[in-house]
Formats: C-alpha cells, sequence, structure tokens
C-alpha cells in the first residue's frame, strides 16, 4: 500500500546545473500530476500525463522544463540550466483515471534549492 | 477557464473558536470540489470532497457544502483545535480534468 513517492526529498544545486527529479506513482493509477510550490504560495500546476496521451504541459514555465513518464508509471520532471527563482517544493500526485471527481494523491515533495 | 479563489491568511484564531476559510470558484459544467490540508513539515492530502450541488463533505469535524447557486465551497468547523494549524488549499476539478487549487490559506490556532 504505498504511496506516491518522490526523490530525492531534497536537492541542493548550484544554477546552471541540470536537475532531475523522480515520482513513483500509486500502481495501477494513470494520472500524473506535477506542481511547483513556491514558498508562502499556492500550488502552480506544471504538466499532466493522462496513459497513452499527449501530456498537457501547458503550465510549464519556460522551455529549460521538462517532463517524461516512461511505461505509464514513472515520471522524470527535468530542470536544465537552473536558475534561483527555480527554487521550491515540486510536488508529484497521482490520480487513478481521469473520471471526475477523483482526488489525487500527493507525494511529500522534493525541496529544490538553487544556490 | 476554471479558477477557484479563497480567503487570504493567515488567519489566527483562539482554540474552540469557529472557523470559517471562504473559496468560490469559476467553472462550466458541474465540477467537483475539494478541500486538501498541508499539516507542518508534512504532504498535501485529501481533507473532504462533494462531487454533485448540495453535497456536503465532512470529516474530522471539517465540513463543506457544495452550493452551486452562489458557486461556493466553504470550509467551516464549529470548535478548532491547535492540531488544525496547516495550510487549506480549495480546489476543483471540472470539464478539464486537472485539479485547479486555490492560493491557500494558512490557518493559526493560539492554545
Amino acid at each position: 500500500g504505498a504511496g506516491v513517492s518522490q526523490s530525492p526529498s531534497n536537492k541542493v544545486t548550484e544554477k546552471g546545473k541540470d536537475v532531475e527529479l523522480r515520482c513513483d506513482p500509486i500502481s495501477g493509477h494513470t494520472a500524473l500530476y506535477w506542481y511547483r510550490q513556491s514558498l508562502g504560495q499556492g500550488l502552480e500546476f506544471l504538466i499532466y500525463f493522462q496513459g497513452n496521451s499527449a501530456p498537457d504541459k501547458s503550465g510549464l514555465p519556460s522551455d529549460r522544463f521538462s517532463a517524461e513518464r516512461t511505461g505509464g508509471s514513472v515520471s522524470t520532471l527535468t530542470i536544465q540550466r537552473t536558475q534561483q527563482e527555480d527554487s521550491a517544493v515540486y510536488l508529484c500526485a497521482s490520480s487513478p483515471d481521469l473520471v471526475m471527481g477523483q482526488p489525487q494523491h500527493f507525494g511529500d515533495g522534493t525541496r529544490l534549492s538553487i544556490l | 477557464g476554471d479558477s477557484v479563489t479563497q480567503m487570504e491568511g493567515p488567519v489566527t484564531l483562539s482554540e474552540e473558536a469557529f472557523l470559517t476559510i471562504n473559496c468560490t470558484y469559476t467553472a462550466t459544467g458541474y465540477p467537483s470540489l475539494f478541500w486538501y490540508v498541508q499539516y507542518p513539515g508534512e504532504g498535501l492530502q485529501l481533507l473532504l470532497k462533494a462531487t454533485k450541488a448540495d453535497d456536503k463533505g465532512s470529516n474530522k469535524g471539517f465540513e463543506a457544502t457544495y452550493r452551486k447557486e452562489t458557486t461556493s465551497f466553504h470550509l467551516e468547523k464549529g470548535s478548532v483545535q491547535v492540531s488544525d494549524s496547516a495550510v487549506y488549499f480549495c480546489a476543483l476539478s471540472g470539464s478539464a480534468s486537472k485539479i485547479i487549487f486555490g492560493s491557500g490559506t494558512r490557518l493559526s490556532i493560539r492554545p
């Protein structure tokens, strides 16, 4: 009965470096979401995947951000040439399917700090 | 597009006070509505939900009623405790399927 698992839990890196954040959703959940939560702010939608459909990338803030989901399960969010404003908690969530009314299950997040 | 507006925080109350956190939404059709809670140092978790008009979601003494006529889903609790201190997010799931979150309301309860 594992929940959504994210790694690493904390990441500190220098400005300009690339980072990869990983999300392992709940087994059987077909929908997977990435959000960003900056200090004291709400949740900013980044991207979501549903089964084999093309992902909704409408929330990605720049072309330095990309995400993929391999085999319909694990997802990786990649940030290239990191900037200080990328510092935030990156949250992943999954839900069973696209049926309306299904709540999302969240991971504990990855706290990213750009020096 | 779909959106959620919730009252700005922080909200500070004394223990056993009555709590209301306002939430209104804009959406086409009939969205599902949620309240999520984020306790200090923890991840987001679902608090309660309602999927159709006049439904009342409830959990841990919290309640919210889906009011289509006022497009609202206000969160209420009759007597708050220190352990309720957290950030509360109102959210909806509408025609676009992805869940849209409000900006969050930080609640602090004084002993």
